[in-house]
C-alpha cells in the first residue's frame, strides 16, 4: 500500500471511446502529478497540480485533459487516444515544502486498440 | 536542455555489492531521489541527497557530488529481490514541480 490508488489497473480502450483515469491520494499532500512510462523511455511528466491548480502542463496533446476536483482527487480524462498512447500511465503526489519525494500509484496499463 | 543518464542494465551475483551510477545536467538543482521499480508495480522511494556526500539507509547509500552533477546507489549484501529497475531523478529547482528521470537502469540479480 503506497498511499495513492489508482483505478482502473488495467483499461483497453478503442480509439473512438472516452474514458476516465482517477487517482486518490490518502497522504495529505498538496501536489499531484500524471506521468506517462513508454518503455525504454524515462517516465514523461505530464501534469502537475498544486493546490487543485494546474502548475504545470507539459505540451500533452489535448485528448488527454486532467482534472483536480480537490487536493486528494485527480482525473485523467481520455479521448480519441492514439495507439501511441498505449503506455503504464502513473500518478504521483507530494508535498510542496520540505522534504519533496513523490509517492507513486501503481499504474493504469492503458492499450489503446 | 536537462538530461540525465543512467546505464540500461547490470548483472549482479547475490550476495555482491552493486553501484549503479547516474549523472545530471539540469537547469537548477534542488536535490535527487532514488527510486525503485519492480515490474508491473510503483516506483518506490529509496533515497534522497540534496548536500555532497553519502547518506545510509540499511543496505542500500547514495552519493551526491553536485560539482560533478553526479550520483550513485550502492547496494550491499545484494538479494534476489533486489532484481528491479533503478530510476534516478532529479528536481530541478525550488518552487517548481519538475522531477526529471533517467531511463532507469534495470539490475538483474543473480543466484
Amino acid at each position: 500500500e503506497t498511499g495513492v490508488t489508482q483505478t482502473p489497473r488495467h483499461l483497453v480502450m478503442g480509439m473512438t471511446n472516452k474514458k476516465s483515469l482517477k487517482c486518490e491520494q490518502h497522504l495529505g499532500h498538496n501536489a499531484m502529478y500524471w506521468y506517462k512510462q513508454s518503455a525504454k523511455k524515462p517516465l514523461e511528466l505530464m501534469f502537475v497540480y498544486s493546490l487543485e491548480e494546474r502548475v504545470e502542463n507539459n505540451s500533452v496533446p489535448s485528448r488527454f485533459s486532467p482534472e483536480c476536483p480537490n487536493s486528494s482527487h485527480l482525473f485523467l480524462h481520455l479521448h480519441t487516444l492514439q495507439p501511441e498512447d498505449s503506455a503504464l500511465y502513473l500518478c504521483a503526489s507530494s508535498q510542496r515544502q520540505g522534504r519533496t519525494e513523490a509517492f507513486f500509484g501503481q499504474g493504469t496499463r492503458l492499450t489503446v486498440v | 536542455g536537462q538530461n540525465i543518464d543512467q546505464p540500461t542494465e547490470m548483472t549482479a551475483t547475490e550476495g555482491a555489492i552493486v553501484q549503479i551510477n547516474c549523472t545530471y545536467q539540469t537547469s537548477g538543482f534542488n536535490g535527487l531521489f532514488w527510486y525503485q521499480q519492480h515490474a508491473g508495480e510503483a516506483p518506490t522511494f529509496l533515497s534522497y541527497n540534496v548536500l555532497d556526500g553519502l547518506e545510509e539507509k540499511g543496505r542500500f547509500s547514495s552519493f551526491l557530488s553536485r560539482s560533478k552533477g553526479y550520483s550513485y546507489l550502492l547496494l550491499k549484501e545484494l538479494q534476489m529481490k533486489d532484481s528491479a529497475s533503478y530510476l534516478c531523478a532529479v528536481r530541478a529547482a525550488s518552487g517548481t514541480y519538475k522531477y526529471i528521470f533517467g531511463t532507469g537502469t534495470r539490475l538483474k540479480v543473480l543466484a
